[in-house]
């Protein structure tokens, strides 16, 4: 147990729709990042917040965005989904940036139809 | 940019062997190493990182890698695999700013009873 958690575990949409993802820290910890996990395939980096303010961002679209709350919780948005973004998107937090450990969540599985 | 290559996607072991997972990286400078290890439906779980102190690192469950600078290399050993050590490896990387992160597209490790 990491005692990072995410919902919703499992989530269907269609093409075009919008989603948002949610992901709950450890407590104390300032930094989140998400990953996007594509069957088969190893996780990309989507972005980091730090202190509720974006730190470092991937190669990814800006129709994917975050926020991050004061009570450790944080987004994942994505708009106008297309069918390659069906995947794993994972959450991990780390009390500070890296190298500090990143406790993962297990993930949300995004599938667009 | 930071890149890492795991050396093939799938490792047989016998049950007691050694375990050699390789990961070779691609950095400017000396970055930062990690490995991290899946288990099915589960997020990723820190078994090392690598951050410029001792080059022989020592993690959780036996598992150890070793820093190469002139190989560019960040290999994961185990002297002995358990039967509960198959699941998905991953070897990433991130640079000392610490706001980008890669993974590896994996190793899946079967041990053989």
């Amino acid at each position: 147990e990491t005692g990072v958690t995410q919902s919703p575990t499992h989530l269907i949409k269609t093409r075009g729709q919008q989603v948002t993802l949610r992901c709950s820290s450890q407590s104390g910890h300032n930094t989140v990042s998400w990953y996007q996990q594509a069957l088969g395939q190893g996780p990309q980096f989507i972005f980091q917040y730090y202190r509720e303010e974006e730190n470092g961002r991937g190669n990814f679209p800006p129709r994917f965005s975050g926020l991050q709350f004061p009570n450790y919780s944080s987004e994942l948005n994505v708009n106008a989904l297309e069918l390659d973004d069906s995947a794993l998107y994972l959450c991990a937090s780390s009390l500070d940036a890296y190298p500090d450990t990143q406790y993962f969540g297990p993930g949300t599985r995004l599938t667009v139809l | 940019a930071q890149s890492v290559t795991q050396l093939g996607s799938h490792v047989s072991v016998s049950e007691g062997a050694l375990v050699l997972l390789r990961c070779n990286y691609s950095s400017s400078v000396p970055p930062y190493l990690f490995w991290y290890v899946q288990y099915p439906n589960q997020g990723l779980q820190l078994l090392l990182k690598y951050t410029s102190a001792a080059t022989l690192v020592k993690g959780i469950n036996d598992f150890e890698a070793e820093f190469k600078k002139s190989e560019t290399s960040f290999h994961l050993t185990k002297p002995s695999a358990h039967m509960s050590d198959a699941a998905e490896y991953f070897c990433a990387v991130s640079d000392r700013t610490g706001n980008q992160f890669y993974f590896g597209t994996g190793t899946s490790l079967t041990v053989i009873p």
